[in-house]
């Protein structure tokens, strides 16, 4: 069974850093794509960034609104994928999911979520 | 990459089949048979429902089925039950080798 567990969330001032970390199971993890996916307070999803598998080199891709402050990055070895969130803002706070991505096209499987809260 | 379009709401009588849109461009939708569908249900996670344009996973019920035509892709819900009142996103591989979601269509089963 795919298992895809978060954890880092909390609460952060304006500014600050904060670093999120999904433990995943039950399945080849390095041969996956993974990717991760935000859903501020009432609104809907949004698609923040992926790393790519090992076969293609650990590529990532990112949202025009995190490029340039979050960081994706994986251990193969652990099978976990970390997000390094810098320079935050009020309007990343949202619930933040690490997901399995399909051949890269979808989102297979979705981790429960943790919550990163941005205010002073 | 702007969001795809999709209508803030739906709404249907058990046993009545709706469909749900999501417009986007042809860097998007249009350019790619890469079309997902994803359910949540209040508290929870999405959960996937159709992948590239008209397939759906395994345990998806048949009842659900996607299409696409130009730059619009569209999810049908037939024969609809009360466990089926959920929010519905629409997602699309982009020319920028990145994903887009829409902004969601609230379905009610009335």
């Amino acid at each position: 069974e795919v298992q895809l567990v978060e954890s880092g969330g909390g609460l952060v001032q304006p500014g600050g850093s904060l670093r999120l970390s999904c433990a995943a199971s039950g399945f080849t993890f390095s041969d996956h794509y993974m990717d991760w996916v935000r859903q501020a307070p009432g609104k809907g999803l949004e698609w923040v960034g992926r790393t790519r598998n090992k076969g293609n080199s650990h590529t990532t891709e990112y949202a025009a609104s995190v490029k340039g402050r979050f960081t994706i990055s994986r251990d193969d070895s652990k099978s976990s994928l970390y997000l390094q969130m810098n320079s935050l803002k009020t309007e990343d706070t949202a619930v933040y999911y690490c997901t399995r991505g399909g051949l890269g096209s979808y989102i297979e499987y979705w981790g429960q979520g943790t919550l990163v809260t941005v205010s002073s | 990459q702007s969001a795809l379009t999709q209508p803030a709401s739906v709404s249907g009588s058990p046993g009545q089949s709706i469909t749900i849109s999501c417009t986007g461009t042809s860097s998007d939708v249009g350019g790619y048979d890469y079309v997902s569908w994803y359910q949540q249900l209040p508290e929870k996670a999405p959960k996937l429902m159709i992948y590239d344009v008209t397939n759906r996973p395994s345990g998806v019920s048949n009842r659900f089925s996607g299409s696409k035509s130009g730059n619009t892709a569209s999810l049908t819900i037939s024969g609809l039950q009360a466990e089926d009142d959920a929010d519905y996103y629409c997602s699309s591989y982009t020319s920028s080798r990145t994903l887009v979601f829409g902004g969601g269509t609230k379905l009610t089963v009335l």
